[in-house]
């Protein structure tokens, strides 16, 4: 089955310094690659997401990156700002099959 | 639209003892799963439902779980009797049926149901 690692575990930045998250999946077959922010209280919302056809994808602030070949893909936070602080989850997915495999969660702080 | 909900949001039950978690999935959505968080590792997969029939059970821990989706629409997870080890969080998702555009790869996460098992 698929296996996905994400490091770090947790990341402290400084306000407007960027962030970057990376995870490593094992499935060749995945080809949908979601990224979920936690916050406190709350459950897991999608933030931005990336298909296997597409090699970065950007939002605002936010941009996904994808290697198929290497079978990794990272999340980038610029401009970091203390409502960022959260636990980020990175995601792969197979589209013809149902259930989406996550990463350990990285805990990323923000300082003002 | 409403999200979805997971009842209760905090249980605390002794070894041995039975709980039951609900969650209402958004309305409409076919696909319904189970996840669980245990102690800071990975959201890990328990079981997907599409409409009333499970898709994917392959992600229950053993006998001492059971998930029902009655009529399609909401679902409880069952743990009896509870032991230490299912202490955790336990997420439920939906999303929409396949073929709607991307919909059905997008999961709308509930809060939670953090379970406590003394």
């Amino acid at each position: 089955g698929e296996n996905v690692e994400q490091h770090p575990s947790t990341l402290s930045v400084q306000e407007g310094d960027s962030a970057v998250i990376k995870c490593t999946y094992s499935d060749s077959a995945s080809n949908y690659f979601p990224w979920y922010k936690q916050e406190l209280g709350k459950g897991p919302q999608l933030i931005i997401d990336i298909r296997s056809n597409v090699g970065e994808k950007k939002d605002q602030r936010i941009a996904v990156t994808l290697n198929k070949t290497a079978k990794h893909f990272s999340l980038h936070i610029t401009e970091t700002q203390p409502e960022d602080s959260a636990v980020y989850f990175c995601a792969a997915k197979n589209t013809n099959a149902g259930k989406s495999t996550f990463g350990d969660g990285t805990t990323l702080t923000v300082k003002p | 639209e409403a999200g979805v909900t997971q009842f209760p949001s905090h249980s605390v039950i002794e070894k041995g003892q039975t709980v039951t978690l609900r969650c209402d999935p958004i309305s409409g959505h076919d696909n319904l799963y189970w996840y669980r968080r245990v102690m800071g590792k990975e959201i890990k997969f328990l079981l997907h439902f599409v409409k009333e029939s499970k898709q994917d059970e392959s992600g229950m821990p053993n006998n001492r779980f059971l998930a029902e989706r009655t009529g399609g629409t909401y679902s409880t997870l069952k743990v009896q009797p509870a032991e230490l080890e299912d202490s955790g969080v336990y997420f439920c998702a939906s999303s929409q049926r396949q073929g709607v555009s991307s919909g059905a790869n997008v999961l709308t996460f509930g809060a939670g149901s953090r379970l406590t098992v003394l």
